[in-house]
């Protein structure tokens, strides 16, 4: 399988823990994005890389988010002093060079007790 | 501010009962608008792209058309496998944004 993976795919934590998320990419895409899902509503942009600079972030994205990709490939997206709000489903997409499609991974779920 | 609505919010058909779902928008130049469908505790999968008013795109039994405010993806004839969440963006051309911006989605039941 060559999509977008995510890891972990469920993740349950204790209110103010901090937790990491992982997001590897279509293989040769160079253009990675962060988006957040509650039930029922549409995802919701959180941020954007280009190769490994991260050029467009949200408001959504408070100074508890912070998110990275070091080496243009995969991306972490981290998530410190986790607040019960942030539980939803945190969705990595990905792009190249020739096409606007965004294709998104599996998602990974975030339940914050 | 670039918004996208969906109507309806939920729908239940017979299998074999054909129906339309609409997506309205608003938005600074688009640069592409995307359908994508959504089954329950998955990532959204990309079904369409389209770029301008009076383009249509076919695949199976799903056929997706565009105007310069609205798009509708027309099912015929489904069966109980197109049950799904249908999910309707749009990217925006002025400014150079890169973000999709979604509609809350219309969760369809086709019903054997």
């Amino acid at each position: 399988d060559t999509g977008v993976s995510q890891d972990p795919r469920h993740k349950i934590t204790k209110r103010g823990q901090n937790v990491t998320f992982r997001c590897d990419p279509i293989s040769e895409h160079n253009r990675l994005y962060w988006y957040r899902q509650t039930l029922g509503q549409g995802p919701e942009f959180l941020t954007y890389f280009q190769n490994e600079a991260q050029l467009e972030k949200s408001r959504l994205l408070s100074d508890r988010f912070s998110a990275e990709r070091p080496k243009g490939s995969f991306s972490t997206l981290e998530i410190q002093r986790t607040e019960q709000g942030d539980s939803a489903m945190y969705l990595c997409a990905s792009t190249g060079w020739v096409t606007d499609t965004q294709y998104f991974g599996p998602g990974t779920r975030l339940t914050v007790l | 501010e670039d918004q996208v609505t969906q109507s309806p919010e939920a729908l239940r058909l017979q299998e074999g009962e054909s129906s339309s779902l609409n997506c309205s928008y608003t938005v600074s130049g688009l640069r592409g608008l995307f359908w994508y469908r959504q089954d329950p505790g998955k990532g959204p999968e990309f079904l369409f792209t389209l770029y301008s008013a009076g383009e249509e795109k076919e695949k199976e039994r799903l056929k997706a058309t565009l105007t310069k405010k609205e798009s509708f993806l027309h099912i015929t004839a489904p069966k109980p496998e197109d049950s799904a969440t249908y999910l309707c963006a749009v990217q925006a051309g002025q400014g150079g944004s890169e973000k999709l911006v979604f509609g809350k989605g219309t969760k369809l039941t086709v019903n054997p």
